[in-house]
């Protein structure tokens, strides 16, 4: 099990260009979501997937899109990179959107994103 | 507005040594608190999840305590090792979703020689 793993682990932009980030979960887990953590904050919820053609956001979602096609895979897209989007970028995945019981998130090792 | 804080910000032990990190929160309504460990570069583990009704947790050397009344939770780290330097991420849960997790900002912990 590979669990959950993003790509790149680092990117470098220039203002207003757009990329995508990518996470892939092999643990067939009905929950994903994005976080991004800044340095003094504690991590905060971007877009979140309660299963595939679903998604919704979380706390911080502008200037971030998000779709889910299929179970395993839910990407990030920066629509126009700002210098504010420099942080580290997490993905979460969980067997249920419930967190009742036994139901952590598992995340990947992040990607750091610099927009100069 | 959910709050959880922290404390202390960060720690310097020594090898062998026991440690406590603290946690409190404002949240409603209260589901279950996580405690998570992130090394440097690293995504967040879980080390453990505690509902309501349960007053410690063990995992290993990391022992977890919660009290629901007066809010608060604790970290205890038992015969520490090198490779329990980290930050040690604290989270509670509001009204039983994922989507509703509130993140403390963490404690570093180094543990030295």
């Amino acid at each position: 099990n590979a669990g959950v793993t993003q790509t790149p682990k680092f990117q470098v932009l220039k203002t207003g260009q757009s990329m995508t980030l990518q996470c892939a979960q092999d643990m067939n887990h009905e929950y994903m979501s994005w976080y991004r953590q800044d340095p003094g904050m504690g991590l905060r919820l971007i877009h979140y997937s309660v299963g595939a053609g679903i998604t919704d956001q979380g706390e911080v979602p502008n200037g971030y899109n998000v779709s889910r096609s299929t179970t395993e895979d839910f990407p990030l897209r920066l629509l126009s990179a700002a210098p504010s989007q420099t942080s580290v970028y997490f993905c979460a995945s969980s067997y249920s959107s419930g967190t009742g019981g036994n139901s952590p998130l598992h995340f990947g090792n992040g990607t750091r994103l610099t927009v100069t | 507005k959910n709050q959880v804080e922290q404390s202390p910000q960060s720690l310097i032990i020594l090898e062998g040594k026991n440690c406590t990190l603290q946690c409190n929160y404002t949240v409603s309504p209260f589901s279950n608190l996580r405690w998570y460990k992130q090394d440097t570069g690293r995504g967040p583990v879980s080390l453990t999840i505690m509902t309501f009704s349960e007053n410690t947790k063990s995992n290993g050397r990391y022992t977890a305590t919660l009290d629901a009344d007066t809010k608060q939770s604790s970290l205890h780290i038992t015969a520490s090792q090198l490779s329990d330097s980290a930050s040690y991420i604290c989270v509670v849960s509001a009204g039983g979703t994922a989507s509703k997790l509130t993140f403390g900002t963490g404690t570093r912990l180094q543990v030295t020689l």
